[in-house]
């Protein structure tokens, strides 16, 4: 496996159901990154982790719960979630988040769809 | 804080003509990166190019270059001898060069198709 992977590609799952996403990524990256990419609007940062700590929650509802064990594992746990949080989850990696500036890859995504 | 528009939901060209996407953005940052995305259908984003505030000359990645207007805070991205595969949302992205987090915000982005 090369870059950034996420799993699943594609998951549907009822309002009352417990579901994670998971991301791995495979350049020797420090800092992991959740969006979320709605229909007709701008890639929103979720959270942000540097080196397996947390350094920005963008005001997220605490439904999606992130989980970084290591820099190159990034998890989001979903629970009890509403039919508007039906998205795309994009995670990316890259080498830092200051002191200059970090390209960052982006994996392909996983389709969500809260029934 | 930041803000990056492209205004263009949509753009349509004939395979090897020249398209140019549009994005403004405001900012009272002096120093930032300016990049665009591509996300084909297959959901990978990628980056296909950036411009750094600082810099006059305007980036370019072999058939894609941008038109960098600080002063108009407008940043324009040309495809040159579009092809095929170029089709994509195409999304401009805006980046402060100092501070934590290297934070990218984004513009809603641009369905960019090539016809054939």
């Amino acid at each position: 496996e090369t870059g950034v992977t996420q799993t699943p590609r594609h998951l549907v799952m009822g309002m009352t159901n417990k579901k994670s996403l998971k991301c791995e990524q495979h350049l020797g990256h420090n800092a992991m990154y959740w969006y979320k990419q709605s229909a007709k609007k701008p890639l929103e940062l979720m959270f942000v982790y540097n080196f397996k700590e947390q350094t920005e929650n963008n005001s997220v509802p605490s439904r999606f719960s992130p989980e970084c064990p290591n820099s190159s594992h990034l998890f989001l746990h979903l629970h009890t979630l509403q039919p508007e949080d039906s998205a795309l989850y994009l995670c990316a990696s890259s080498y830092g988040t200051s002191g200059g500036v970090y390209e960052q890859y982006f994996g392909p995504g996983t389709r969500l769809t809260v029934t | 804080a930041q803000t990056v528009t492209q205004s263009q939901p949509e753009m349509s060209v004939q395979e090897a003509e020249t398209v140019t996407l549009s994005c403004t953005y405001d900012t009272s940052e002096s120093n930032y990166y300016l990049f665009w995305y591509k996300q084909p259908p297959s959901r990978q984003m990628i980056l296909v190019i950036r411009q750094e505030a600082y810099k006059q000359q305007n980036a370019t990645e072999n058939r894609f270059s941008v038109n960098f207007q600080k002063a108009a805070k407008s940043f324009s991205l040309k495809i040159s001898d579009s092809q095929l595969g170029d089709t994509a949302m195409y999304f401009c992205a805006f980046m402060k060069k100092t501070g934590a987090n290297s934070k990218l915000t984004f513009g809603k982005g641009i369905t960019l198709s090539v016809r054939p």
